[in-house]
């Protein structure tokens, strides 16, 4: 099976653009969680979908969003960048188990704003 | 509310020796635990987790971790590391239901030859 996907792999923006990465998961697997990894943060949650419904979000502002679509892919938006939005995203997804759903990572996407 | 220690920042070990990366959880309800490596401008990969059952959980690469609920510990050892496994290391809890991993600080684990 192919793993899980992200484009771009690399972004270079300017403060106060917008941004939108793309995540494709697994084959088959239904819920694609996001998360954010920096070197003074670490790895944060952003927020998890599954069937198209985000069932849980982390403490992000409102700037950060997301969906998904039917397929299970998922994309999110960063509106109005700041500089310390400067990262690696990656996405994750997981097949539902009803209790502990084990999460596959994709690459990443390194975004850079200027 | 969850959280996760992983108590060394860095750990040097030269080839062949013996490595354990500890890490310690928070947590009021029954956890599952995992530990992902992450290599050089990569994502993450998932060493081993546990889930239930026996504490002892054997993973890829020869890594294993033992879940000790009293001591709210889950550490990785591995009794021979290769240069291969220079990687920053990361201890991760999840519950049932909330559709999410905590993640550590990250263990960058240096092998010297």
């Amino acid at each position: 099976k192919a793993g899980v996907t992200q484009t771009p792999r690399y972004l270079i923006k300017t403060r106060g653009q917008q941004v939108t990465l793309s995540c494709s998961p697994i084959s088959g697997h239904r819920s694609v969680s996001w998360y954010q990894q920096t070197p003074g943060q670490g790895l944060q949650f952003l927020f998890e979908y599954f069937s198209e419904t985000q069932r849980n979000k982390g403490n992000f502002p409102g700037r950060f969003s997301g969906r998904q679509f039917s397929n299970s892919r998922s994309e999110m938006n960063v509106s109005t960048l700041e500089l310390g939005d400067s990262a690696l995203y990656l996405c994750a997804s997981s097949a539902p188990t009803g209790g502990a759903e084990t999460q596959y990572f994709g690459p990443g996407t390194r975004l850079l704003v200027l | 509310a969850q959280s996760v220690t992983q108590l060394d920042s860095q750990v040097p070990v030269f080839e062949e020796a013996p490595v354990e990366l500890r890490c310690n959880y928070s947590s009021s309800v029954s956890v599952y635990l995992f530990w992902y490596v992450q290599y050089p401008n990569q994502g993450l990969q998932l060493l081993l987790k546990y889930l239930s059952g026996s504490t002892l959980v054997k993973g890829i690469n020869g890594f294993e971790a033992e879940f000790n609920k009293s001591q709210t510990s889950f550490h990785l050892r591995k009794p021979s590391v290769h240069i291969s496994d220079t990687a920053e290391y990361f201890c991760a809890v999840s519950t049932s239901g909330t559709y999410k991993y905590i993640f550590g600080t990250g263990t960058r684990l240096k092998v010297l030859a």
